[in-house]
């Protein structure tokens, strides 16, 4: 029983455009959610986040979007670039606790 | 540079055999993590530790899987027997005691890839 879920296995976008990832939830009391970026061969980065009190986060390039009444959080990366090819994953937990519960992971790949 | 060390990268054994797996978490880190990325399950959580002591191992079969924490630079994961389904990427990480300030980024090591055949 996946309470986190990346539905899209891959994603293939052009350098420039916009990368938009996707990431949906079960449990209505996760209040704490990350992004996680890992290259192969590499342990994963943490990338952003986001708490449930807001709808958006933003750092440069990346934007956390937040949607709780669809349980819905996305990642926009704009624009886009070669480096950003990587899995993304999305994790969500309770604030205070270290219990991620993370997705399976979406493959990113950005097209020079 | 403060990073999650961990020991071997890469094993490879026979069915059977007793794999262990360390860890150094960054110094001063107090809450430690095993995780195992697989394909279909993503980055599962095996067991935590806050100080030392155990918090969470629900996610770690337990007739064969064990985590320690024998002192504060330092956490093992081991296997005994290893069978072929246990073939994957052990994430160890860590992170500072969490706060409703701070939120909870945790670190990730490099992982060390087990190949059961």
């Amino acid at each position: 029983d996946q309470q986190v879920k990346q539905n899209s296995p891959s994603l293939s976008v052009q350098e420039g455009r916009i990368s938009i990832l996707n990431c949906d939830y079960t449990n209505s009391m996760f209040d704490y959610f990350l992004w996680y970026k890992k290259y192969p061969a590499e342990g994963p980065t943490f990338l952003i986040s986001i708490s449930s009190i807001k709808d958006k986060n933003e750092d440069g390039r990346f934007t956390v979007f937040l949607n709780k009444s669809a349980k819905h959080l996305s990642l926009h990366i704009v624009p886009s670039q070669p480096g950003d090819s990587a899995v993304y994953f999305c994790a969500a937990s309770f604030l205070g606790t270290y219990k991620y519960i993370f997705g399976t992971g979406t493959r990113l790949k950005v097209l020079a | 540079d403060a990073r999650v060390t961990q020991t071997p990268r890469h094993k490879v054994t026979e069915m059977g055999q007793e794999v262990t797996m360390r860890c150094q978490p960054i110094l001063g880190h107090n809450t430690v993590f095993w995780y195992r990325q697989t394909m279909m399950q993503g980055l599962e959580l095996l067991a935590y530790f806050r100080n030392r002591a155990p918090l969470d191992d629900s996610g770690m079969p337990k007739d064969r899987f064990s985590a320690e924490m024998p002192d504060a630079t330092l956490a093992t994961l081991k296997i005994q027997p290893s069978e072929p389904r246990d073939s994957a990427v052990y994430f160890c990480a860590s992170g500072p005691r969490p706060t409703a300030a701070s939120g909870n980024t945790i670190y990730f090591g490099e992982g060390s890839w087990l190949t059961v055949v």
